[in-house]
């Protein structure tokens, strides 16, 4: 089975571009997440998706950030305009329906973005 | 405010020995306790998840304990192998269940030969 699939693995772009992150779940997974990883500041979560509808998006750091899900295999997380500290890796995970509170996190091998 | 604490930030341990990691957290109300395993260059994969009502879960040489108590938690690597090489997240989430999600900033553990 293929696991959650991110692209692309890595970007390097310049300060101002705009850059979209792309990331399919496991089919039948019904909850997305897009995370980003810094070493300074580890694992944080972005925003999530129950359903393609976004349910919390307090993690996402500032309006250049915008994340979307128009069905349940695709969604994009979005930087425009990029800046240097936005350098990170990101993730997507997905998790299946089930019970409340007990839900594996399935993560992609994530997108390594450097903005020079 | 919600916070996961992780120590060693690093370890270094001879293939075959033993070795524990910890999770220190004060995140209020608390649903359940996930440990994950990071190899570099790939996403975090799960290990174990325990609800606030279990004391300990296995998974092969891995084993984590729970104290609710105490809000402690630790991971048990037992005979490790080079491919234990990793980082170890600690995760906390609330009563809601997949959000909102509290991570520490992980061990990061070298087996050497």
């Amino acid at each position: 089975d293929a696991g959650v699939i991110q692209s692309p693995r890595h970007e390097v772009t310049e300060m101002g571009q705009e850059v979209t992150l792309r990331c399919k779940p496991i089919s039948g997974h019904n909850s997305l997440f897009w995370y980003r990883q810094t070493m300074m500041r580890g694992l944080e979560l972005l925003i999530y998706f129950n359903n393609n509808v976004p349910i919390d998006d307090s993690g996402m750091p500032e309006d250049r950030f915008s994340a979307k899900m128009p069905n349940a295999s695709f969604s994009t997380l979005k930087i425009q305009p990029s800046e240097p500290r936005d350098s990170a890796v990101y993730f997507c995970a997905s998790s299946p329906p089930g019970t409340g509170g007990y839900n594996e996190q399935f993560f992609g091998p994530g997108t390594r973005l450097t903005v020079l | 405010k919600n916070q996961v604490e992780q120590s060693p930030q690093s370890l270094i341990i001879l293939e075959g020995k033993n070795c524990t990691l910890q999770c220190n957290y004060t995140v209020s109300p608390f649903s359940n306790l996930r440990w994950y395993k990071q190899d570099t260059g790939r996403g975090p994969v799960s290990l174990t998840i325990m609800t606030f009502s279990e004391n300990t879960k296995s998974n092969g040489r891995y084993t984590a304990t729970l104290d609710a108590d105490t809000k402690q938690s630790s991971l048990h690597i037992t005979a490790s192998q080079l491919s234990d090489s990793a980082s170890y997240i600690c995760v906390v989430s609330h009563p809601s269940g997949n959000t909102p999600l509290v991570f520490g900033k992980g061990t990061r553990l070298s087996v050497i030969a």
